[in-house]
């Protein structure tokens, strides 16, 4: 399972933009990119996954460069609900010797000021 | 999306005592589950994979005789935290995988005293 390594915190504003950018220089052929957002005493939730280029949905959008070193999460207008743990994971989800084991590293702490 | 729920939300128990959490994908099925342990300001850690029908998997460092897991059906994983003591007081939350997402349970709040 490929390291992750992200900034441990960042600061923003309201209704500014927030790229998070993690790092994974070992990632593996078959895996997969995923954030997950985390509240204080919480159970993380699924942001967005991706495994080349760009994917956008609903909340987030993820950048991933050609040698997939690296992916950044995008969170466009951030509001104060937005402040949380945010974790870049990288594993082979879709792989039939997987069973989706996740190794979380210390995740980046978004702080939203109003 | 996929629900995943865990019961009790938070549980005091006293020193010695044994507390069992549940898990369950709500409306799912789950060959297999995952158990994390949380401690205030740090990030999740797993402590094992629960499969459907078989013998947990504990990560290195986790005493398999302290955490007893049991996956006794496709809806439901349960950790057993036997002779509890105050320092395995801590956030526990679980995971179910479907297809190729991993949902997590709201966590279980554990305190030893």
């Amino acid at each position: 399972l490929a390291k992750t390594t992200q900034p441990i915190s960042m600061d923003s504003y309201e209704g500014q933009e927030v790229n998070i950018t993690c790092s994974h220089n070992n990632i593996a052929t078959n895996d997969y990119i995923t954030w997950y957002q985390q509240f204080p005493s919480q159970g993380p939730r699924f942001i967005i996954q991706g495994y080349k280029t760009k994917v956008t949905n609903e909340v987030a959008s993820l950048f991933i460069p050609a040698d997939r070193k690296s992916s950044t999460l995008s969170l466009p207008r951030v509001s104060l609900s937005d402040t949380a743990v945010y974790y870049c994971l990288v594993g082979d989800f879709h792989g039939s010797s997987n069973t989706g084991k996740l190794i979380f590293g210390q995740g980046t702490t978004l702080q939203v000021k109003p | 999306g996929a629900v995943v729920s865990q019961h009790p939300s938070w549980v005091i128990c006293k020193s010695g005592t044994s507390v069992k959490i549940e898990c369950r994908s709500l409306d799912f099925q789950a060959t297999t589950m995952f158990w994390y342990r949380q401690f205030p300001k740090q990030s999740l850690m797993l402590m094992a994979t629960s499969n459907e029908g078989s013998k947990a998997t504990y990560e290195q460092g986790v005493e398999k005789d302290k955490f007893l897991i049991n996956h006794a059906s496709l809806t439901l994983s349960t950790l057993t935290v036997t002779s509890a003591h105050p320092e395995d007081s801590s956030f526990y939350i679980c995971s179910a995988v479907r297809g190729y997402e991993q949902y997590f349970g709201p966590g279980t709040r554990l305190t030893v005293t």
